[in-house]
């Protein structure tokens, strides 16, 4: 079975340009999340689908960012414009049961650098 | 506000030891809580979860405690081993409805040969 897929792996844009960040779940699961990790700090919580609905877009900073997931399956994550503070690693995550977090499948991340 | 904590940034442990990573957390309400090992260039990896009806829970070679009078988890690794040099998270996951994962910082593990 295939994990988690994201895309790009790595991603140096300057100050103002756009970025979009793709996440391709396993196949089947219905819950797609978005994190990140900005500066070495903590992981924080972007945002949750539900199949192709935002369940959870409490933790997007701001409306600079915009994800979508057309059709339930694949996520994009934009940043436009993006700004230095963006600058940190981007996970998605998935899974088919909301209930346990053993099911939760992150992928390796992008790493988002600002300049 | 809400936040889940680590108390050690960096821990050093020899291998074939034990090793103790330690977590705090300040919602009394929280009631299931994870821990995580991310190595470099991958994401964050399920080891051990528990619930709060419960105060110990094993897996292999791990062991996770919650107390939950001082609001407090550790993460326990026994006879640690080079593959087990990591970040290691607490996460708290909430409720059905809002299911999101809330971190700690994450301490490092790095296991000495």
């Amino acid at each position: 079975e295939a994990g988690v897929t994201q895309f790009p792996s790595h991603s140096v844009i300057e100050k103002g340009q756009t970025v979009t960040l793709r996440c391709d779940p396993i196949s089947g699961h219905d819950n797609l999340y978005w994190y990140r990790r900005v500066m070495g700090k903590e992981i924080k919580f972007l945002l949750h689908f539900v199949k192709e609905s935002k369940q959870d877009e409490s933790g997007m900073p701001n409306n600079r960012f915009l994800a979508e997931r057309t059709g339930g399956t694949y996520s994009t994550l934009k940043v436009q414009p993006a700004e230095l503070e963006d600058s940190g690693v981007y996970f998605c995550a998935s899974s088919q049961d909301r209930r346990s977090a053993a099911g939760y499948t992150f992928g390796s991340g992008t790493r988002l650098t600002v300049v | 506000g809400e936040s889940v904590g680590l108390h050690l940034p960096t821990l050093s442990v020899q291998e074939g030891d034990n090793s103790i990573i330690n977590c705090a957390y300040s919602n009394s309400a929280s009631d299931y809580f994870i821990w995580y090992k991310q190595e470099s260039g991958k994401g964050p990896q399920f080891i051990i979860d528990i619930r709060s009806n419960m105060d110990k829970r094993q897996g292999q070679r791990v062991t996770v405690l919650l107390n939950k009078t001082v609001k407090h988890l550790s993460l326990q690794i026994a006879a640690t081993q080079p593959g087990d040099s990591a970040v290691y998270f607490c996460a708290e996951k909430g409720d059905f409805g809002n299911e999101k994962l809330t971190f700690g910082t994450g301490t490092r593990l790095t296991i000495i040969p």
